[in-house]
């Protein structure tokens, strides 16, 4: 069965300095994996997804992910963080297996935190 | 613009009084699926569509129902809300079960059972 692990339930960085969030994912065969960021009192908003190709994906606000074969990861990173991209980050990967074909599995979420 | 919409954002009830959650997506998506989202657990399917007509259980289905009887609706009813079922739910919508396709998500409807 398929499966997205974030290993960090909070990840606190200084505005300006380097923002990383981890993801790691279980799946058979090719995995389309995806981030998601949620506001306070806001839905999820879509912020870039791998498919396949370049294993480098940029998406929304400056964020992108490096996707890794080898160790399974599929971490989110921003170089230079802002105030504003404090919020709740959720990983997924969507079904490829036959008994989850369409469904999104996500993360427990990491909360980042990031300081004037 | 394009949107999924929930309906209502809150709401307080008591335990066994029959609720309806409503979705509406005007995309035209073919796939739409409900959430409930709990600290530390991330975000859990409920149930889920693949087409007018056509649902099934996610993974944590139990005291919930739903319905697709129009492309763009995909209403979730608590038959007997529990003190359990007091969660944060998503209703989510894509174009089709195509795997490489995001999901577009509503604003959430927050819900308490006392």
């Amino acid at each position: 069965a398929q499966s997205v692990a974030q290993p960090e339930d909070q990840v606190k960085v200084a505005e300006g300095n380097p923002l990383t969030v981890k993801c790691t994912y279980s799946v058979s065969g090719n995995p389309y994996l995806f981030w998601y960021v949620q506001y306070p009192n806001r839905g999820l908003q879509f912020l870039l997804k791998y498919i396949t190709g370049d294993n480098l994906v940029k998406g929304s606000y400056g964020f992108e992910a490096e996707f890794n074969k080898s160790q399974t990861s599929f971490h989110l990173k921003k170089p230079s963080a802002l105030v504003s991209d404090s919020a709740l980050y959720f990983c997924a990967v969507r079904g490829v297996e036959t008994d989850s074909w369409g469904k999104f599995q996500f993360g427990a979420g990491t909360q980042v935190v990031v300081t004037p | 613009e394009a949107q999924v919409t929930q309906n209502p954002r809150y709401l307080i009830t008591v335990t066994g009084k029959k609720l309806t959650v409503t979705c509406s997506q005007n995309m035209n998506h073919e796939y739409m699926s409900w959430y409930r989202q709990d600290p530390g657990l991330g975000l859990r399917q409920i149930y889920y569509s693949m087409n007018v007509e056509v649902t099934d259980k996610g993974d944590v289905p139990e005291g919930y129902k739903v319905s697709r009887k129009e492309k763009r609706n995909f209403p979730l009813i608590l038959e007997s809300p529990s003190p359990n079922q007091t969660s944060l739910y998503f209703c989510a919508s894509t174009t089709s079960p195509n795997s490489n396709t995001e999901a577009f998500f509503g604003q959430g409807t927050r819900l308490t059972v006392v």
